[in-house]
């Protein structure tokens, strides 16, 4: 099976750099994605790293390390709109391609 | 373009009743899923459909069943429910070589 971890809160100031973990267990798997999903809202895909190292994307990276089975989100340049729900995800590595999400780092941006 | 589309946004049921929720995607992607959102609780899967004519059990799938109508709809029926099952239910979509998900916009479900 899959289980992800990430701290359940995050806070930081406008302007500034957070970066949000995840580890996670599981038998196999596609690569780590990440998702916002802002109050009310519905989840949106934000990133993904099929491979060890870091994807940039603007203003947000995420980065992957297989051998330590961990991961992270970072955000740069912090803006009030960033305040949002944070979910790590896998994606099985059987025929079932079923994703899996962690529960998610609740990110509060202060001006 | 509609993307994933889902059915109602909002329901009262009350404990017992039966209700579905009809999900749609227009993307023509093979894999369709059923979310429950609590509050600390993240997203837990309910049910998934790797392909047309499959469905296979999640995380959470007591009290629930699935059919995967055709390639686009995928339904989520609840049989007797339950005030443990008020929630927020999505449901998503992918191909199966991408894991980039799309996902509806939720029907948030009162059970009283």
């Amino acid at each position: 099976g899959q289980s992800l971890e990430q701290p359940s809160e995050v806070t930081a100031v406008e302007g500034a750099i957070v970066q949000i973990n995840c580890t996670y267990q599981t038998s196999g798997f596609y690569g780590l994605s990440w998702y916002q999903q802002h109050d009310g809202g519905a989840p949106t895909f934000l990133s993904y790293n099929a491979l060890d190292g870091l994807e940039e994307t603007g203003r947000f990276s995420s980065f992957l390390s297989r051998s330590d089975s961990y991961g992270y989100l970072l955000l740069q340049e912090l803006q009030m709109k960033d305040s949002a729900s944070y979910f790590c995800a896998v994606r099985a590595a059987d025929s079932s391609y079923k994703l899996i999400f962690g529960s998610g780092t609740r990110l509060l941006v202060r001006p | 373009n509609a993307g994933v589309t889902q059915t109602p946004k909002f329901q009262v049921l009350k404990t017992g009743q039966s209700m579905t929720l009809q999900c749609a995607q227009d993307m023509n992607h093979n894999s369709m899923y059923w979310y429950r959102q609590d509050p600390g609780m993240g997203l837990r899967l309910i049910y998934y459909s790797a392909s047309e004519g499959t469905t296979d059990k999640g995380e959470v799938p007591n009290g629930y069943n699935v059919s995967r109508l055709n390639k686009r709809e995928f339904s989520l029926r609840l049989e007797s429910a339950a005030p443990s099952q008020t929630s927020v239910y999505f449901c998503a979509s992918s191909k199966k070589e991408n894991t980039e998900a799309f996902f509806g916009q939720g029907t948030r479900l009162t059970v009283v």
